[in-house]
């Protein structure tokens, strides 16, 4: 069975541009959620969806992040523009339900120069 | 809200030592424990977890981590170390099993 996937591995973009993060989740798997990881900072929750549906997005940093999740499979996380402090690994990890273990992808590199 | 404190950033040790990982948590409410694991050009993996009954919890690889509720810590230990032993831990916490709270991470460095 195919673990949670991450597109693409490493992006290395300039400052103003526009990146956009791709996560396939376990097949079956209704939630879905984002993290990302500033260097040297812990990681941190971005947000959650329930299927298609935004479940929590507290953790969305600014509304230059737009996290989407079209027929319930899988999601983009765009950033634009994209600023310096937004380099950083970005982490999708999907469950079968909200009370199960979530299983991580690799994980995304972003490095905004 | 919580919050979780991993003590020590790196942790150098000779290959065969014993190991002990540091992690701090605080929260109003009761909370499930874990550590992730990630291996070096690899995504995060779980290494064990606590979610009730015995404090003590044994997970893969040999680790084991023991919950002490009065000292809000889950410690992870191991016997001895192997050079693959070497990775980034993360401690994390949730109120839910939903979203996690990490810690900073602690780099495990394992020399010959």
């Amino acid at each position: 069975e195919a673990g949670v996937t991450q597109f693409p591995s490493h992006s290395v973009i300039e400052k103003g541009q526009t990146v956009t993060l791709r996560c396939d989740p376990i097949s079956g798997h209704d939630n879905l959620y984002w993290y990302r990881r500033v260097m040297g900072k812990e990681i941190k929750f971005l947000l959650h969806f329930v299927k298609e549906s935004k479940q929590d997005e507290s953790g969305m940093p600014n509304n230059r992040f737009l996290a989407e999740r079209t027929g319930g499979t899988y999601s983009t996380l765009k950033v634009q523009p994209a600023e310096l402090e937004d380099s950083g690994v970005y982490f999708c990890a999907s469950s079968h339900n909200s009370g199960a273990e979530a299983f991580f992808g690799q994980g995304t590199r972003l490095t905004v120069v | 809200a919580q919050s979780v404190t991993q003590l020590d950033s790196q942790v150098p040790v000779f290959e065969e030592a014993p190991v002990e990982l540091r992690c701090n948590y605080s929260s109003s409410v009761s909370v499930y424990l874990f550590w992730y694991v990630q291996y070096p050009n690899q995504g995060l993996q779980l290494l064990l977890k606590y979610l009730s009954g015995s404090t003590l919890v044994k997970g893969i690889n040999g680790f084991e981590a023991e919950f002490n509720k009065s000292q809000t810590s889950f410690h992870l230990r191991k016997p001895s170390v192997h050079i693959s032993d070497t990775a980034e831990y993360f401690c994390a916490v949730t109120p839910g099993y939903s979203t996690l709270t990490f810690g900073k991470g602690t780099m495990l460095l394992v020399s010959p």
